[in-house]
């Protein structure tokens, strides 16, 4: 079964800060890849997805990922976070046409102001 | 558009009932799943269902069933409540399972 991992459980950042939230997985082939996003008390929200083409998506409210086929990596970036980036964020990953969802462990932001 | 809706919003059992987390979508999506969601552990599959009738087994199913009637409704149950089914429940629906999940509001289940 696959599997992801998401690097940094906690990660505390300042206002206009860069950010880089890992993920890696472990399936080896054909893979759909998203990144939610959980606001405190709310339910999760798509962030982007990445199904085909360029490997480097653009998603909702200045995030982007990039696909590292060779290194089984997804990694969220942020050039310049915002206090109300703060929030949970889960990689998920899907093997094209099998099984379910299956989330990474989260990693939970918090931007200073 | 109401999108996933979740009944109820909260709920508090003793360790033995039996209750049912209520699950309806309006989108016609063909796939359902729940998850639970526990501190430091992410969001982990229970089960899952690509269409009505159809139901198949996530990661963590045990103590736990489900059924797939209609394309909108997707019930979890309980069927012996045990305290370490304390947890945050989310369903999820979609047109098909390799598209992004719609998610409900979560029910808050504590089991005593």
């Amino acid at each position: 079964a696959q599997s992801v991992s998401q690097h940094n459980h906690h990660v505390i950042l300042s206002e206009a800060a860069s950010l880089e939230l890992g993920c890696n997985y472990s399936y080896g082939g054909t893979v759909n890849l998203f990144w939610y996003v959980q606001y405190p008390g709310q339910h999760l929200q798509l962030l982007l997805k990445y199904f085909s083409g360029d490997p480097l998506v653009k998603g909702i409210k200045g995030f982007e990922a990039e696909f590292i086929k060779s290194k089984f990596s997804f990694n969220l970036r942020k050039p310049s976070v915002q206090w109300s980036d703060t929030a949970e964020y889960f990689c998920a990953v899907t093997p094209g046409g099998a099984d379910g969802l299956t989330f990474g462990k989260g990693t939970h932001l918090i931007i200073q102001p | 558009n109401a999108g996933v809706t979740q009944t109820p919003k909260f709920q508090v059992l003793k360790t033995g009932q039996s209750m049912t987390l209520q699950c309806a979508q309006d989108m016609n999506h063909e796939y359902m799943s729940w998850y639970r969601q526990d501190p430091g552990m992410g969001l982990r599959l229970i089960h899952y269902s690509v269409g009505a009738g159809i139901t198949d087994q996530g990661e963590v199913p045990n103590g736990y069933n489900v059924s797939r009637s209609t394309t909108e409704d997707f019930p979890l149950r309980l069927l012996s409540a045990a305290p370490s089914q304390t947890s945050v429940y989310f369903c999820a629906s979609s047109r098909d399972l390799n598209q992004p999940q719609h998610f409900g509001d979560g029910t808050r289940l504590s089991i005593l």
